[in-house]
């Protein structure tokens, strides 16, 4: 089945723990891409990926680092969370990016609390 | 920056009945998403419009596009209870995407 694995799906933590969420799709996508949700704000996305080391900022990258070492993962790492960082985060995947007629296939969601 | 805005933000609406959800966005966008997202679940792609003048059809739900007035709408017809959840619109400029805060639209019976 097609589809965008994260890990895990609901964390709580303490400020400055780093920590780590994975994300994973089985579609061969070049495209991947880090969103977190808060309400009455939609979704804003943190960062993206065009393909294997190759990754760039979003609108809100602040506090954030991910990495593509593989075409299949896109983890997103907190070194040293705050509670600001509380939120719904999700991944998405695409092919080709925005060349690309489709459109992102997202994950089920990691619920973190920062306390 | 692009900045997406949609309209209404919450939409109480009776089974049977129209109504539209509005999609602006502010700087020029290679296209323009429909997402759905039930409550405690993942976004579900609607649809991708591509050009001026496109029009998409899924069921209940008509998506439009005019990028010279830079507006997408979201037309429903014929409300019924399992349309309740949030829309949300997201357009892109290069290989950002940026969304609207969403529509919370519950259908009564």
């Amino acid at each position: 089945e097609a589809q965008v694995t994260q890990n895990p799906r609901y964390l709580i933590t303490v400020t400055g723990k780093k920590l780590t969420v994975t994300c994973s799709q089985n579609m061969n996508h070049e495209y991947m891409s880090w969103y977190r949700q808060d309400p009455g704000l939609g979704l804003r996305q943190i960062y993206y990926s065009m393909n294997v080391e190759v990754t760039d900022k979003g609108d809100v990258p602040e506090g954030y680092k991910v990495s593509r070492k593989e075409k299949r993962n896109f983890p997103l790492i907190l070194e040293s969370p705050s509670p600001n960082q509380t939120s719904l985060y999700f991944c998405a995947s695409s092919p080709l990016g925005t060349s690309s007629q489709e459109t992102q296939y997202f994950g089920p969601g990691t619920r973190l609390l920062v306390l | 920056e692009l900045k997406v805005e949609q309209n209404p933000l919450f939409l109480s609406m009776q089974e049977g009945k129209n109504y539209t959800i509005y999609c602006n966005y502010s700087t020029t966008s290679d296209r323009l998403y429909w997402y759905r997202q039930d409550p405690g679940k993942s976004l579900e792609s609607l649809f991708v419009l591509l050009s001026n003048g496109a029009v998409k059809q899924e069921g209940r739900l008509m998506a439009s596009l005019d990028t010279k007035a830079r507006l997408s709408t979201l037309h429903i017809t014929a409300a019924v209870h399992d349309l309740s959840a949030t829309y949300f619109c997201a357009a892109n400029t290069g290989n950002q995407f940026y969304f609207g805060t969403g529509t919370s639209l519950t259908v009564i019976p």
